[in-house]
């Protein structure tokens, strides 16, 4: 079993609406998270990081992180033609890092 | 400016020819790792660093080695290189093992 799991998608969602990207994972030690954008053929950059349970917003952008559930999401709203990439979950757990397969969102004019 | 330098970007070599792959990054990061991204299979560690001379493996570490003997650098040697190393891989460093990760451009490896 793989320690994150994404739906690889593609999601795709109108311009203004809200993205729902979901992501799940196996070990209920892990502590940290974390939501990463990859454009295509760009590296990856953080957007979110959510350490604690419940939600975290940052501008456009809500993390909801739910330990019981071992489930992490994030919200997008307002979403704009300019999301459209994958987004990696990834985990911290003792020194190293666990990235699911990613989500890619098309976000359509 | 604040960045992660790879090079060679793209690579293109015979199977078992020793190749390295550099990594630098100019931010005093403690924490440095390798990734190889495929096609379904996401982001995997190869190995980190979390300081000089300490480095550990990650989830795939096999026909890799690393060496951490500046803070700034970490390169990536694959020795005895083989097809299925044929990737895109990525390094990436943070000034704490938890925190934000910077990645490099990544480096397109071909191993025929």
């Amino acid at each position: 079993q793989k320690e994150v799991e994404q739906n690889s998608g593609p999601l795709s969602v109108p311009e203004g609406a809200i993205a729902s990207l979901n992501c799940t994972y196996s070990d209920r030690v892990s502590q940290s998270f974390f939501w990463y954008r990859q454009y295509s053929g760009k590296s990856p950059e953080l957007i979110m990081s959510i350490y604690s349970n419940g939600d975290k917003e940052d501008g456009r952008f809500t993390a909801q992180l739910n330990k019981a559930s071992q489930y992490v999401s994030l919200l997008i709203r307002d979403s704009q033609p300019s999301d459209s990439a994958t987004y990696l979950c990834a985990l911290y757990n003792f020194n190293k890092f666990y990235f699911g397969s990613g989500t890619k969102l098309n976000v359509k004019p | 400016e604040a960045q992660v330098t790879q090079n060679p970007r793209y690579l293109i070599t015979v199977t078992g020819k020793k190749l390295t792959v550099t990594c630098s990054q100019n931010m005093n990061h403690e924490y440095m790792s390798w990734y190889r991204q495929d096609p379904g299979l996401g982001l995997r560690q190869i190995y980190y660093s979390m300081n000089v001379e300490v480095t550990d493996k990650g989830d795939v570490p096999e026909g890799y080695k690393v060496s951490r003997k500046e803070k700034r650098n970490f390169p990536l040697i694959l020795e005895s290189p083989s097809p299925n190393q044929t990737s895109l891989y990525f390094c990436a460093s943070s000034d704490s093992p938890w925190g934000e990760q910077y990645f490099g451009p990544g480096t397109r490896l071909t191993v025929t």
